[in-house]
């Protein structure tokens, strides 16, 4: 079967790291993408990851183990802003499909 | 450039009625995408477009779900007759790439309440 599995709900203190952790099965694989979504908004792209290995991008970083299964995102410095839903979506090969996790609420606390 | 644009934004019918949404994707974007995003849950792909083509629809309820591409541009998602478990909100997608190989641009979505 095709499944996504990430925390439902994470909370960090501004400034510090966190770490949202996400696993997939699907029918094939050929890459992980992360986006964000803000309450009441459209999801905006974060990350793609096709290759093992870590991918930074200024305060966010991606990593991916395909042997595992499993990828995380990494959010450094975080700021009040960065309160939001990060989706993990995991693209198949079968007809090319995303299937996107339930999602993570990081709640970014003062 | 102009994002994926989405008519109308909020709709609220009552159940048994028909609805029609509206897409307008980024120019030049060959894949298109609907998704329905249930309150806290993730998005979940209903169709997806190559051109004017249908790559995937596996999860469409086909009974009171259709959608076209006509063109290969713009797109209209239309639920007969809805029921109370369609309220969620559409998501029309684009992306650059054949087979959803790059990111996808979400439009800012329609907001669906049946009562």
């Amino acid at each position: 079967g095709q499944n996504i599995d990430q925390p439902t709900e994470m909370t960090a203190t501004e400034g510090a790291i966190v770490q949202i952790n996400c696993t997939y099965q699907t029918s094939g694989f050929n890459g992980l993408f992360w986006y964000q979504q803000h309450a009441g908004e459209a999801p905006t792209f974060l990350s793609y990851n096709v290759l093992d290995g870590l991918e930074e991008k200024g305060r966010f970083s991606s990593f991916l183990s395909r042997s595992k299964g499993y990828s995380y995102l990494l959010l450094k410095e975080l700021q009040m802003k960065d309160s939001a839903s990060y989706l993990c979506a995991a693209l198949n090969t079968g007809g090319f499909k995303t299937i996107f996790g339930a999602g993570t609420r990081l709640f970014v606390k003062a | 450039e102009a994002g994926v644009a989405q008519s109308p934004r909020y709709k609220i019918i009552e159940k048994r009625q028909s609805v029609a949404f509206w897409c307008n994707p980024i120019s030049g974007h060959a894949t298109l995408y609907w998704y329905q995003q249930i309150l806290g849950q993730g998005p979940k792909l209903l169709i997806q477009f190559q051109n004017n083509g249908v790559v995937d629809d596996s999860q469409l309820p086909k009974d009171r779900f259709s959608a076209e591409r006509l063109k290969g541009v713009d797109s209209t998602l239309k639920i007969q007759p809805a029921k109370l478990e369609d309220s969620a909100v559409y998501l029309c997608a684009s992306s650059l790439g054949a087979g959803g190989l790059k990111e996808q641009y979400f439009g800012p979505g329609t907001r669906l309440t049946v009562t």
